[in-house]
């Protein structure tokens, strides 16, 4: 059973607008959750993350959001840059020294 | 910036091989890490250690095991390589943090192909 979901493969954005990225957990337990960005032949590099006793958590053009209810996460980037063109992997945590648990990704297609 | 160092890019082993990954963090972090990335399955975590000599098992340990004799080294081995074994590996590693969550630094990968 999947605890975290991307139900989004792929989602295409034109450069400038608003791109958001949905991510969908199941576990209670999760208490910390990470957006990570990959490009090919590339290890994921960290973007932004948030702990549970926040619902938001803004970086530059970056913004997670975090909706402990619904059990809901979305990344928003704006204003979307061709460089934004990556596959995104949501991934959330427990406490301790727990590995990750990722989606399993979407692509973002950012269109001139 | 944090550094994680996979000794290789790209790998091709043989069936029934035992086949060493390597990865080195120069950032002192206590926690190190072991994925495997598949198209369509995202990220599996396969091992990880959070001390030197300390190993705990992930969602896909079947297969691999690991060593930690050093700090800054995690190296994964696959006992007898097999075909389903190709993918591409990840190592990472982070820090407890004084919040206790802390995010993780990954390497480039290692493309393993079995053949």
């Amino acid at each position: 059973d999947q605890q975290v979901k991307q139900n989004s493969p792929s989602l295409s954005v034109q450069e400038g607008r608003i791109s958001i990225l949905n991510c969908d957990y199941t576990n209670s337990m999760f208490d910390y959750f990470l957006w990570y960005k990959k490009y090919p032949a590339e290890g994921p590099t960290f973007l932004i993350s948030i702990s549970s006793i926040k619902d938001k958590n803004e970086d530059g053009r970056f913004t997670v959001f975090l909706n402990k209810s619904a059990k809901h996460l979305s990344l928003h980037i704006v204003p979307s840059q061709p460089g934004d063109s990556a596959v995104y992997f949501c991934a959330a945590m427990g406490r301790g020294a727990d590995g990750l648990t990722f989606g399993k990704g979407t692509h973002l297609i950012i269109q001139p | 910036d944090v550094k994680v160092t996979q000794s290789s890019r790209y790998l091709v082993k043989r069936t029934g091989e035992k086949v060493f990954l390597e990865c080195v963090q120069d950032m002192d972090h206590e926690n190190m890490f072991w994925y495997r990335q598949d198209p369509g399955l995202g990220l599996r975590l396969i091992y990880f250690s959070y001390d030197v000599k300390m190993k705990e098992k992930g969602d896909i340990p079947e297969g691999y095991s690991v060593s930690r004799e050093k700090k800054e080294r995690f190296s994964l081995i696959l006992e007898s390589a097999s075909t389903n074994q190709t993918s591409m590996y990840l190592c990472a590693s982070s820090s407890p943090g004084p919040g206790g969550n802390q995010p993780q630094h990954f390497g480039d990968g290692t493309r393993l192909s079995i053949l």
